[in-house]
């Protein structure tokens, strides 16, 4: 299958502060990126999609200026938790569609602790 | 609201058993449909996907779709301890190739 990566694993950061989460498609090219979050014990929720040379598209209920999203290639997005607080504490996973029928792949995600 | 519905568990099968996942839609005009594998701490990995009606083997697992009945499930034959896992549901939800996830089974297999 194809390899999606995301850069840090792990991060921690003070109250305040703002945090980039890489995500990369190692083999393909993805037009189209997805970005999740997971808190403990509960199933994924979709945050936003990002697009290749475009805005990103953000669910309901989702800060848009909270979390930037930057779709800088066709292997590259990045989220950006700005102002952090404690509340953001996640897990944060990325996911790119790959081949005939766009199966989605998932990067390892990044934890994220705010102090 | 596009749903996704999947028992939470934990389903408990002994080792060598067949451990059955079930999963129903509410969209109907969904057209794909996935099962992810996720371990605690870590992200989803693919397990299969599905497009048309009937069955699809892989190795031990099964997937099986019934689009009249918005169902789909997942079989695993001779399931072992590294089995243990949650297991999501995932549709197309359309738009961008969306998935809409259910909130996942947990599955616990016993020595």
């Amino acid at each position: 299958g194809a390899v999606v990566s995301q850069h840090p694993s792990r991060v921690i950061c003070k109250s305040g502060t703002s945090v980039k989460i890489e995500c990369r498609s190692l083999d393909f090219q993805a037009t189209t990126m997805f970005w999740y979050r997971q808190f403990p014990k509960q199933s994924l929720m979709l945050m936003a999609t990002s697009n290749e040379g475009s805005k990103a598209t953000y669910e309901q209920g989702v800060e848009k200026d909270k979390f930037l999203i930057n779709h800088a290639s066709l292997t590259l997005s990045t989220l950006t938790v700005t102002s952090a607080h404690p509340e953001d504490s996640s897990f944060y996973i990325c996911s790119a569609p790959e081949g005939s029928q766009e199966t989605q792949y998932f990067g390892p995600g990044t934890r994220l602790l705010v102090l | 609201q596009k749903e996704v519905e999947q028992n939470s568990g934990p389903l408990s099968v002994p080792e060598g058993a067949i451990a059955s996942l079930n999963c129903t839609y509410s969209d109907r005009g969904s057209q794909s449909f996935f099962w992810y594998r996720q371990y605690s701490g870590k992200s989803p990995e693919l397990i299969m996907f599905i497009y048309s009606n009937g069955d699809k083997e892989d190795g031990r697992f099964t997937a099986q779709l019934n689009k009249a009945s918005q169902y789909v499930s997942l079989l695993i034959r001779d399931s072992q301890p590294s089995d243990s896992a949650t297991y999501l549901c995932a549709v197309s939800g359309g738009g961008y190739n969306k998935l809409i996830f259910g909130a996942g089974t947990r599955l616990a297999v016993h020595p």
